[in-house]
């Protein structure tokens, strides 16, 4: 089943803009990880988060993490076409088990 | 990180027949392979956890009957989709984890997509 929700489930911005996306999960967890999938594709790995972190740099990527309550968001900043795709959170609650959100379609328009 | 390479990246089937989805680690030996289901625009969700040497273990509502799972390698996994019918239409993943290494991240295949007719 899935692990949590993830919001908006959509989201369309201009080239240059930040991109915003939001993770809710309902029980505890190791770690929490992002992901990107293309339209067809399979998944590739962009960031993981340890439960005792609360912030992550990667790039153009910043994720944070609440697990008081039981949060995580993804933020892009000055995003570019080739950005847009579909994102999901994923969290790891033992040591295999791994739980998709529902995910975010990002459209970044040049 | 690892490399997963699934095969086939899509097929087209007739409803009645088996179709087998091949997921090959090749540069890790993975005692663990995920097996997931993605129906369109929705997430991922687990279908079984592909055990090298073991049976699978299936999760809630998944019929291990009709997606055989065989994990006889460390370097490969097959899931079988038997007698297939339109609703098993689907996009099928594979992925390995870091085991027996503390839980990191996860490699995906590329996925196949599956059409019965």
């Amino acid at each position: 089943s899935q692990q949590g929700e993830e919001d908006p489930q959509a989201l369309s911005i201009q080239e240059g803009e930040n991109a915003t996306m939001n993770c809710s999960y309902k029980t505890s967890i190791n770690n929490l990880q992002w992901y990107r999938q293309n339209s067809g594709r399979g998944l590739v790995h962009l960031i993981l988060i340890r439960s005792n972190e609360r912030e992550k740099h990667s790039g153009r990527l910043r994720v944070t993490l609440d697990t008081s309550k039981k949060s995580s968001s993804l933020l892009i900043t000055a995003s570019r076409a080739a950005d847009t795709a579909s994102y999901f959170c994923a969290t790891a609650i033992g040591i295999v088990d791994m739980r998709f959100g529902a995910g975010t379609r990002l459209t970044v328009k040049p | 990180g690892a490399v997963v390479s699934q095969h086939p990246s899509w097929v087209i089937c007739k409803s009645g027949t088996s179709v087998k989805i091949e997921c090959r680690s090749l540069d890790f030996q993975a005692t663990t392979m995920f097996w997931y289901r993605q129906f369109p625009k929705q997430s991922l969700m687990l279908m079984a956890t592909s055990n090298e040497g073991s049976k699978a273990t299936y999760e809630q509502g998944v019929e291990k009957d009709k997606f055989l799972i065989n994990h006889a390698s460390l370097t490969l996994s097959t899931l079988t989709v038997t007698s297939a019918h339109p609703e098993d239409s689907s996009f099928y993943i594979c992925s390995i984890t870091g085991a027996p290494k503390e839980f990191t991240e996860a490699f995906f295949g590329q996925g196949t997509r599956l059409t019965v007719v």
